[in-house]
């Protein structure tokens, strides 16, 4: 396990269309994180799992986006009738915080979606 | 809400000179603040976090509530530290989880 990994690494898709990502966290981390990140800005919270619950989301999360953790292993994060706006780098992390803290997040290289 | 602020989206130093990259935090709690890294081509990783109150790669930062800053500091620039820094915060001694990150600032360390 050499870290955490994001597929695919590129994806471009058409306006309109539903694109999927997959992460696979650091097999012994329970939590995991995604962000979205824009040209200029750093990242931006979408979502995290604890396990397989997800316990927080962003507003900036519309109902077009989807995120699951089906048994707390990896995760997919699904943007339904994308739009152009959508366009970004889709940032995962995953942690293995001490109980009660929040601690070091280890980030995979992320997806970088260009709708068209 | 909280927030977090780095005033200068870019600085230049030459090597050997101090260097501090600003950071600033709104929040209401208790705050974890951390400082990650990303060097060219690489993915983003932690450089430190207050709470180690830890030397890394000559960078030390102090969180200071009063003025609710996080400044990163290094008294002798190198050109390997050229790089995009993003101060982040998160909840202390709660599961919430959500981390903020600013908007990041690009150090380039001149010869």
């Amino acid at each position: 396990d050499t870290g955490v990994s994001q597929d695919p690494r590129h994806k471009i898709t058409k306006r309109g269309q539903n694109v999927t990502f997959r992460c696979d966290p650091i097999s012994e981390h329970n939590r995991l994180y995604w962000y979205r990140q824009t040209l200029g800005q750093g990242p931006e919270f979408l979502t995290y799992f604890q396990n397989e619950a997800q316990l927080e989301k962003s507003r900036l999360l519309s109902d077009r986006f989807s995120a699951e953790r089906p048994k707390g292993s990896f995760s997919t994060l699904e943007i339904q009738r994308t739009e152009q706006g959508d366009s970004a780098m889709y940032l995962c992390a995953s942690s293995l915080p001490p109980s009660g803290r929040d601690d070091e997040q280890f980030f995979g290289p992320g997806t970088r979606l260009t709708v068209l | 809400a909280q927030r977090v602020t780095q005033p200068e989206k870019l600085l230049s130093v030459f090597k050997g000179a101090p260097v501090e990259l600003k950071c600033n935090y709104s929040y209401s709690g208790s705050p974890e603040l951390f400082w990650y890294v990303q060097y060219s081509r690489q993915r983003l990783q932690l450089l430190l976090r207050h709470i180690s109150r830890e030397s890394i790669k000559g960078f030390t930062a102090d969180l200071n509530k009063g003025e609710t800053s996080f400044h990163l500091k290094k008294p002798f620039a190198q050109e390997e530290d050229s790089a995009m820094y993003y101060c982040a915060l998160s909840q202390y001694n709660t599961n919430a989880g959500k981390s903020t990150f600013g908007d990041g600032t690009t150090l380039t360390v001149k010869p």
